[in-house]
């Protein structure tokens, strides 16, 4: 497609259950990268991928999160037992390679935690 | 974690005004770049810095990157109301992965036409 797709949009969920969240990066582009914002602060790095494979996973913040990117395009960013502080806008972008930060951001999802 | 400080927090002008913004950190970087976002969309590219002491322009934006490579500061000439929105400096530490940037608080700026 033309841009990063994020679906869905918007996610309500309850506390303790799982979601996954989808990106469709750009045709072509190798590297991905989920970041989460929180309200008022700035995106916050959780995962990037080169091709298939996790680069680096450092900023996820505990086991309950895990992301996937089978066939190096699209990714499911997957988070168990949901708690209230999840609650954030995530957001996946796309770029070429990992080497330049030609990054397109999607729109994201809002994930809400209730 | 690392953080950049970035300021103001946010600004509200005259259109046509000046606006300058910076972000600073303890830590020295290799990459300082700057976003704009809009609401309910994703951040978006408007300049790239990547050498010290680099002086940088992309229309009415021009951006620096600190020669101690710990600051960067943006600017916009003659602002224009489509100008609102938040503004993010962000930042690849040095021995950092080149997937992993860091990202200010933001400052949002506000047009008055």
């Amino acid at each position: 497609g033309a841009g990063v797709s994020q679906t869905p949009s918007n996610k309500v969920t309850e506390k303790g259950k799982y979601v996954e969240l989808r990106c469709d990066p750009i045709s072509g582009h190798t590297a991905l990268y989920w970041y989460r914002q929180s309200l008022g602060q700035g995106p916050e790095f959780l995962i990037y991928f080169q091709g298939t494979g996790a680069a680096d996973d450092s900023g996820l913040p505990n086991d309950r999160f895990f992301a996937v990117r089978p066939e190096g395009s699209v990714s499911t960013l997957k988070i168990q037992r949901t708690e209230r502080g999840d609650s954030a806008v995530y957001l996946c972008a796309s770029s070429l390679t990992g080497s330049n930060y030609g990054y397109t951001f999607g729109s994201g999802t809002r994930l809400t935690v209730v | 974690g690392q953080q950049l400080n970035q300021s103001p927090q946010s600004m509200f002008i005259q259109e046509g005004e000046d606006v300058s913004m910076n972000c600073t950190s303890s830590s020295i970087f290799n990459t300082w770049l700057w976003y704009k976002q809009d609401p309910g969309e994703g951040p978006v590219l408007l300049i790239a810095l990547y050498k010290a002491g680099e002086l940088t322009s992309n229309g009415r934006l021009t951006a620096q990157f600190g020669i101690t490579r710990k600051d960067s500061f943006l600017n916009i000439s003659a602002s224009i109301p489509s100008d609102v929105g938040i503004y993010f400096c962000a930042g690849q530490l040095d021995g950092g992965s080149q997937g992993n940037l860091i990202f200010g608080k933001g400052t949002k700026l506000s047009v008055k036409p």
